[in-house]
């Protein structure tokens, strides 16, 4: 157990829908990043959020929008959904300058299928 | 921009005896480390190993060894002694510079006969 949290595990939608992914980040992990991974496209980093604010940006469409609350944890707002979004999507931590290198650890993932 | 490439889409390898996973990188930082994560059937992401790029020494966690070539740019993942539970996909990932941002490998399946 990494000690990420990600609910739910499993999410079935509709096309055109909106949904959010929720994390929490192991305790005092100040930065969460969120991934997507798809048969076709492999693990991509979507977004990375310290403390907060949005650190980095990755491959995240428009149609995506993420945030981190003070508490730390972190929701993933994807909506307009497309059948192309069915993926598995990580949540990952790290305790960001604490360690002479910032190893990740990952939650269980929501596997979010878009019917 | 940093690449990682895992050219082995399947290997598979008889229990107990060891197996190498091929991962090799391209980037033009001086600085970075290499990571190799275990994803298992059930779809978490599980941390193996770390190597730095100044770190002499190649590392070992436990069964697992990297086996380092940096004029070769390879970081192979090394595990001695396979087990049924070895049985994943393995990803190889790369993280240069001041980024906290692993680049990935499409990744290796490993299947471990009895």
């Amino acid at each position: 157990d990494s000690g990420v949290t990600q609910t739910p595990k499993h999410l079935i939608t509709a096309t055109g829908q909106r949904v959010t992914l929720r994390c929490s980040p192991r305790s005092g992990d100040l930065s969460v990043y969120w991934y997507q991974q798809s048969l076709d496209q492999g693990l991509q980093f979507l977004i990375q959020y310290y403390n907060g604010e949005e650190r980095a940006k990755g491959n995240i469409l428009e149609r995506f929008s993420a945030q981190q609350f003070p508490d730390l944890h972190s929701e993933l707002n994807l909506s307009s959904l497309e059948l192309g979004d069915s993926a598995l999507y990580f949540c990952a931590s790290s305790a960001l300058g604490g360690s002479s290198y910032n190893e990740q650890f990952f939650g269980p993932g929501t596997r979010l299928t878009v019917l | 921009a940093q690449k990682i490439t895992q050219t082995q889409p399947g290997m598979f390898v008889q229990e107990k005896e060891a197996v190498t996973l091929d991962c090799t990188y391209d980037t033009s930082d001086q600085s970075y480390g290499l990571f190799w994560y275990k994803q298992p059937s059930s779809g978490e992401m599980i941390f193996l190993i770390y190597q730095g790029s100044y770190d002499e020494q190649n590392a070992t966690e436990g069964r697992y060894s990297l086996n380092f070539q940096k004029a070769r740019k390879s970081a192979n993942l090394v595990i001695s002694a396979s087990q049924l539970g070895d049985s994943a996909m393995y990803f190889c990932a790369m993280r240069v510079g001041g980024s906290y941002i692993p680049t990935f490998g499409r990744g290796t399946s490993l299947i471990v006969h009895p």
